[in-house]
């Protein structure tokens, strides 16, 4: 069975610094690896994913995050944060073998707050 | 435009009254799910579909029933309420056509059971 560990349950940071937000996940195989957003009071936003090829995907706002098979990891980072970025981040696996369709496996998130 | 829609969004209810949650998707999608929201334990599947008539159990399917008659609806049942179920309900819908193993998620369900 898959499983995602956010070892980071709260995180501050400055606006304008640097962000990185971890993700470690279990899984036998390669997976499907997504990051979501949620602000406060709403839905889930899909900030990137990662299904094969180039280890470090792009995704909106400027977030980036970096799939590393040896650390079974897929972090998020964003090289200078904003204050609208304060908001709840999840990490997400699915299996590759029935694809994500069917189920996703997600972290307990992690809380960024942002000061002025 | 690319929709799940989710009814209630927000719901105050009583221990024991049977409540349904409706869902609708309108991009002819094959799967649906149900995920609850709890704080500090993320997203958990409740139950999910893979088509119409099919139907199975996620990781905490104890209180709920769904049912798939319909391709594009995937209603949630609390036949007894209880407190323990006042949580925060999405729900999901994915495709496995063309690879696009992407899921789309509704705005979110807020029920409280008092």
């Amino acid at each position: 069975a898959q499983s995602v560990t956010q070892p980071d349950i709260h995180i501050t940071v400055s606006e304008g610094a640097s962000l990185e937000l971890r993700c470690n996940y279990s899984y036998g195989a390669t997976p499907y690896l997504f990051w979501y957003v949620q602000s406060p009071g709403q839905g889930l936003q899909l900030l990137l994913k990662y299904f094969s090829g180039d280890t470090l995907v792009q995704g909106i706002k400027g977030f980036e995050a970096e799939f590393k098979r040896s650390q079974s990891s897929f972090n998020l980072r964003k090289p200078s944060v904003h204050w609208s970025d304060a908001a709840e981040y999840f990490c997400a696996v699915g299996a590759r073998d029935t694809g994500t369709a069917s189920k996703l496996t997600f972290g307990t998130g992690t809380r960024l707050q942002v000061t002025l | 435009e690319a929709q799940v829609t989710q009814n209630p969004r927000y719901l105050i209810t009583v221990t024991g009254k049977k409540l349904t949650v409706t869902c609708s998707q309108n991009m002819n999608h094959e799967y649906m799910s149900w995920y609850r929201q709890d704080p500090g334990l993320g997203l958990r599947q409740i139950y999910y579909s893979m088509n119409v008539e099919v139907t199975d159990k996620g990781d905490v399917p104890e209180g709920y029933k769904v049912s798939r008659k319909e391709k594009r609806n995937f209603p949630l049942i609390l036949e007894s309420p209880s407190p323990n179920q006042t949580s925060l309900y999405f729900c999901a819908s994915s495709t496995r056509q063309g690879g696009e193993n992407t899921i789309y998620f509704g705005e979110g369900s807020w029920l409280t059971v008092v």
